[in-house]
């Protein structure tokens, strides 16, 4: 079984504080994403990376940042938490060539 | 402009019936659809998925149905059971070529379902 697993699964923050969001997963899997989700908007993807140390961006990159230096750890960092960013963060990995993404179970952030 | 969407917040059904969720898109170039689900406080898991090439993809109780030329896809779920009861969401995805990595998936802003007993 593919397992992801994130580092916390709530975190409390105040504004301007610099956060790291972890996520580690245990298959080889080449692909790593992460995703935010709201209430009525569904999942929207802030970054992934398909290799190491390569990133892109995805749909709502806007005050955050990614770091990939190892294959099964991706970890979304969050320069200056703002409340706009509270949130549940949602990590997912793939294997290159297939399109199902597997998800770690959430942080749930909560930034004062 | 939302390019998976799915219309209906939430959808009662009763136990035992047939649960039938929609999703439409509005990129021509998704050619591989996937459902999750998805309780409170848990991440998303995979439930099934469909690629263009086919309308139809069974697993048991669930099975997607794909109309390309409506761009119109939905899960039938029967019979319905009160594990059922959660958050399902289609996600879309052009299919990964090769030469690179893969793209994330675009989601739907999700349908709760609700079973009763």
């Amino acid at each position: 079984d593919v397992k992801v697993t994130q580092s916390s699964r709530y975190l409390v923050k105040r504004t301007g504080e610099k956060v790291f969001l972890e996520c580690v997963q245990d298959m080889d899997h080449e692909n790593m994403f992460w995703y935010r989700q709201d209430p009525g908007l569904g999942l929207r993807l802030i970054y992934f990376s398909y290799d190491v140390k390569m990133k892109e961006k995805g749909d709502i990159p806007e005050g955050y940042s990614v770091s990939r230096e190892k294959k099964e750890r991706f970890s979304l960092i969050l320069e200056s938490a703002s409340t706009n960013q509270t949130s549940m963060y949602l990590c997912a990995s793939s294997l290159v060539g297939e399109e199902t993404q597997y998800f770690g179970p959430g942080t749930r952030l909560l930034v004062l | 402009d939302q390019q998976v969407k799915q219309n209906s917040p939430s959808l009662s059904v009763q136990e035992g019936r047939i649960s039938i969720l929609n999703c439409d898109y509005t990129n021509s170039m998704f050619d591989y659809f996937l459902w999750y689900k998805k309780y409170p406080a848990e991440g998303p898991t995979f439930l099934i998925s469909i690629s263009s090439i086919k309308d139809k993809n069974e697993d048991g109780r669930f099975t997607v149905f794909l109309n390309k030329s409506a761009k119109h896809l939905s899960l039938h779920i029967v019979p319905s059971q009160p594990g059922d009861s959660a958050v399902y969401f289609c996600a879309a995805s052009v299919q990964w070529r090769g030469g690179g990595g893969a793209d994330g998936l675009t989601f739907g802003k999700g349908t709760h379902l609700i079973i009763q007993p």
